[in-house]
């Protein structure tokens, strides 16, 4: 088990620019979430996976986001046009069961910097 | 929708001493699940304790505690001999059925040695 794994831990961008994350999960997690957290906030829901199936988006989300999970194993998510309100520390997240009582792993987030 | 409410945005503690963080929520459902997440400056969140709504036991993992209020929707956490190292975010969360998790706004605890 070596956790979730997130790239880049850090990235500085420009308005207008996109941005893609990566995150691997545990290797036999099915489920994976993308969080977003500012500073002094809980984590924001954004959107998860059921294998490689998007299950729910955050209404909250603004087209400019998308994710992906190929084949079920690691998920991307592209920010497009990034704005400064998008600054963040994205969060990505992996849990076994099917059931909400199933604990999330969580990695160590990528921070985003819109200047 | 599901509401998690954390009222402390700061709390402080002597160690050694015991520390109890407030949580409330707001939910129509009658079964589900409620956690507290410990995030640490600098490092990834990690799960301190978890509570089965349909379970009336107060779960308990070595220094944590939960009083865990279902009528009240109330799900404090207690921190028994507090340490150096329990400084940190702690976020509530809630989550029914296979949904995913809805947290807090988290409470900042301080250890004062």
């Amino acid at each position: 088990d070596t956790g979730v794994s997130q790239n880049p831990r850090h990235k500085i961008t420009k308005r207008g620019q996109n941005v893609t994350f990566r995150c691997d999960p545990i290797s036999e997690h099915n489920r994976l979430y993308w969080y977003r957290q500012t500073l002094g906030q809980g984590p924001e829901f954004l959107t998860y996976f059921q294998n490689e199936a998007q299950l729910e988006k955050s209404r909250l989300l603004s087209d400019r986001f998308s994710a992906e999970r190929p084949k079920g194993s690691f998920s991307t998510l592209e920010i497009q046009r990034t704005e400064q309100g998008d600054s963040a520390m994205y969060l990505c997240a992996s849990s076994l069961d099917l059931t909400g009582s199933s604990p999330l792993h969580f990695g160590n987030g990528t921070r985003l910097t819109v200047t | 929708a599901q509401t998690v409410t954390q009222s402390q945005p700061e709390m402080s503690v002597q160690e050694a001493e015991t520390v109890t963080l407030s949580c409330t929520y707001d939910t129509s459902e009658s079964d589900y699940y409620l956690f507290w997440y410990k995030q640490p400056p600098s490092r990834q969140m990690i799960l301190v304790i978890r509570q089965e709504a349909y379970k009336q036991q107060n779960a308990t993992e070595n220094r944590f505690s939960v009083n865990f209020q279902k009528a009240a929707k109330s799900f404090s956490l207690k921190i028994s001999d507090s340490q150096l190292g329990d400084a940190a975010m702690y976020f509530c969360a809630f989550a029914f059925g296979n949904e995913k998790l809805t947290f807090g706004t988290g409470t900042r605890l301080t250890i004062i040695p």
